[in-house]
């Protein structure tokens, strides 16, 4: 089945840790996008990038570093700068401009103890 | 800067009733606009979309309104049920920008009483 798998479902992180949060895509999307979700602030995006080896800041992109090196993978990883990491992570994937749907992920909480 | 306010923040409706939620936007340059449902634990899901050319779209109980005029749309749900209780997200996007991001409000989350 075609889809965005995200993976570990829960992940949990010791301050100063770095960790790195999987997103893969198989349905031949260009785009792909990283959000942070927390409660009352909506989706707000992070990193996205339109094809491979090019990637934009979103909104909230410091203490936080992607790669695209393949068209299927776009992974993120959370800094030890990142000040207030917990949160539920969510990648998506889309066409681009072209077709605007957007797909998601079942999303990456991620708990800092 | 918010590019997409949403409202209520939250909601909660009677099985059977309307649910409305509203949003409103600045950037005329936006042409393409969709509502998402999330629940909870779950990645947001593409529930209807509408482009600025139709003042009105229409899926089963699920209507998107909009106002070119008023930069403002809105998801009407209608015989709403226990199973609408979700987060609901509107968003927009600029087809014509090289950028392709779709900005997103800060979503309502509804609660069907049964």
């Amino acid at each position: 089945d075609g889809g965005i798998t995200q993976s570990p479902k829960y992940l949990f992180r010791k301050e100063g840790q770095n960790v790195t949060l999987s997103c893969e895509q198989n349905l031949n999307h260009d785009a792909m996008y990283w959000y942070r979700q927390d409660p009352g602030q909506g989706l707000r995006l992070i990193y996205y990038s339109q094809i491979v080896n090019d990637f934009q800041k979103g909104d909230i992109a410091e203490g936080y570093s992607v790669s695209r090196e393949k068209k299927e993978s776009f992974p993120l990883t959370v800094t030890s700068a990142q000040k207030n990491p917990t949160a539920f992570y969510l990648c998506a994937s889309s066409w681009g401009t072209v077709n605007t749907e957007a797909f998601f992920g079942q999303g990456t909480r991620l708990t800092v103890v | 800067q918010q590019q997409v306010k949403q409202s209520p923040q939250s909601l909660i409706v009677q099985k059977g009733g309307i649910s409305i939620i509203n949003c409103a936007y600045e950037n005329t340059a936006f042409d393409y606009f969709p509502w998402y449902q999330q629940f909870p634990g779950k990645g947001p899901a593409l529930l209807i979309a509408i482009r600025p050319d139709v003042s009105e779209k229409k899926e089963g109980r699920f209507t998107i309104s909009f106002n070119k005029s008023a930069k403002q749309f809105s998801l009407h749900i209608m015989d709403s049920q226990p199973g609408d209780s979700a987060t609901y997200f509107c968003a927009a996007l600029d087809r014509g920008s090289t950028l392709g991001r779709l900005y997103f409000g800060r979503g309502t989350q509804l609660t069907v009483w049964p």
